[in-house]
Order: C-alpha cells, then sequence, then structure tokens
C-alpha cells in the first residue's frame, strides 16, 4: 500500500522555466512533509519540509506547497537549472514521528 | 566536516548468508537511520537509532537488525539473506533524535545477492 505517490516517474523542463513536482498522500496522520533530492551514486540531500500548519514553504528557488483538503504537495523550482536535474523524493512523517515513508521518486530532466 | 561514510561501497553475497554494513556518521552526530532503497518499494525507511537505542522501526522482518555503537557509529544486519534483499542501503545521520531532524545521507552500500 503506496501511502505516499509520485504518479510522474520523470519531468523534463526547459531551463529557466518552472518545475513542478507533485507529490499525493492517502494517510490522514501524515503532519509533515520532505523534500530530498538524490544523484546518482549519492545519498539523497535534503532540500525542504513544511509542516501542516502551513500551506507555503519557500527557500531561495524552491517553495513547496500543501493542499492538505487533498492530501496533495508540490515542489516548484524557479528558476529550473540545469543542476537541478536529479531524483525527487517527497516523503512524509505522522505526529508520532517515528516512521520516514517516501515516495518512489520523479526523475527531473533539465534541458538547455 | 566529513560526510557520513558507509562501508563497503559493494558486496555481493549468496542466499542464506548474512551480512555486516557500517555507517560512521557524521562528527557530532547521534541520530543513525537506515534505509532501503529498490527499483520497484522505492525508498523505505528501515530504523532509527539514538544514543545505542533503537528509537522507531519500519516494517522489516526481525532478518533486519542494527546495532549504535558509544561513538555514534552504527551497523546493520540482515541475516538469512533473500534475493530480494539486493539493494541500495542507505544511512543517515542527524544532530539529534527525530525523523523531522535534517538528515544527512551516506553514499550508500550496494548489496547484491545472488
Amino acid at each position: 500500500d503506496q501511502q505516499v505517490k509520485q504518479n510522474s516517474p520523470s519531468l523534463s523542463v526547459q531551463e529557466g522555466r518552472i518545475s513542478i513536482l507533485n507529490c499525493d498522500y492517502t494517510n490522514s496522520m501524515f503532519d509533515y512533509f520532505l523534500w530530498y533530492k538524490k544523484y546518482p551514486a549519492e545519498g539523497p540531500t535534503f532540500l525542504i519540509s513544511i509542516s501542516s500548519i502551513k500551506d507555503k514553504n519557500e527557500d531561495g528557488r524552491f517553495t513547496v506547497f500543501l493542499n492538505k483538503s487533498a492530501k496533495h504537495l508540490s515542489l516548484h523550482i524557479v528558476p529550473s537549472q540545469p543542476g537541478d536535474s536529479a531524483v525527487y523524493f517527497c516523503a512524509a512523517l505522522t505526529g508520532t514521528a517515528s516512521k520516514l515513508t517516501f515516495g518512489t521518486g520523479t526523475r527531473l530532466q533539465v534541458t538547455l | 566536516k566529513a560526510g557520513v561514510t558507509q562501508t563497503p561501497r559493494y558486496l555481493i553475497k549468496t542466499r542464506g548468508q548474512q551480512v555486516t554494513l557500517s555507517c560512521s556518521p557524521i562528527s557530532g552526530h547521534r541520530s543513525v537511520s537506515w534505509y532501503q532503497q529498490t527499483p520497484g518499494q522505492g525508498l523505505q525507511f528501515l530504523f532509527e537509532y539514538f544514543s545505542e537505542t533503537q528509537r522507531n522501526k519500519g516494517n522489516f522482518p526481525g532478518r533486519f537488525s542494527g546495532r549504535q555503537f558509544s561513538n555514534s557509529r552504527s551497523e546493520m544486519n540482515v541475516s538469512t539473506l533473500e534475493l530480494g534483499d539486493s539493494a541500495l542501503y542507505l544511512c543517515a545521520s542527524s544532530l539529534t533524535m527525530g525523523l523531522k531532524e535534517t538528515q544527512y545521507f551516506g553514499p550508500g552500500t550496494r548489496l547484491l545477492v545472488l
């Protein structure tokens, strides 16, 4: 049972444009969400997180939006850069924060 | 500051064997978590250790175990290996306990079970 879903396995965006990566979840007990970026042959790198008491969190070019009623979050990267090409994972935590549940990842390719 | 290191980086084992993977956290970090990444299941949380005690655990069978030493270094053991255990095993460290803490991942150990 995949409680965190990233339905787009891949996404291609032109340099300078906006990249939007989506994530849906089914467990209403999730109240904290994180995005990680992963390059080949490296471990994931934390990007940005959001608590369920917020609907938006921004950090430089990265913004995460949370729509609790739709159980949906998205990561916006503006402007996209070639170095952003990587696999992006969303992850979720319940209130007890005892188990981190990941999505299956979206491979982003930023083209010139 | 040196990052999270994992040894070995690559490992080949046969079914039924056991394996021990090692993780050295960033200096000063006291929490270590372990994850399994497979093409089919994605990234899955195994367990978290803090102060030599397992604090949180994912949904894996008892064949998967771990421990943490007083210097925060951690080992993960998988006994009676199965073909499905072939995966990239990642460890991550954070300053303190809790999965909301920013975790820093190592490069992983790629295990192949034949």
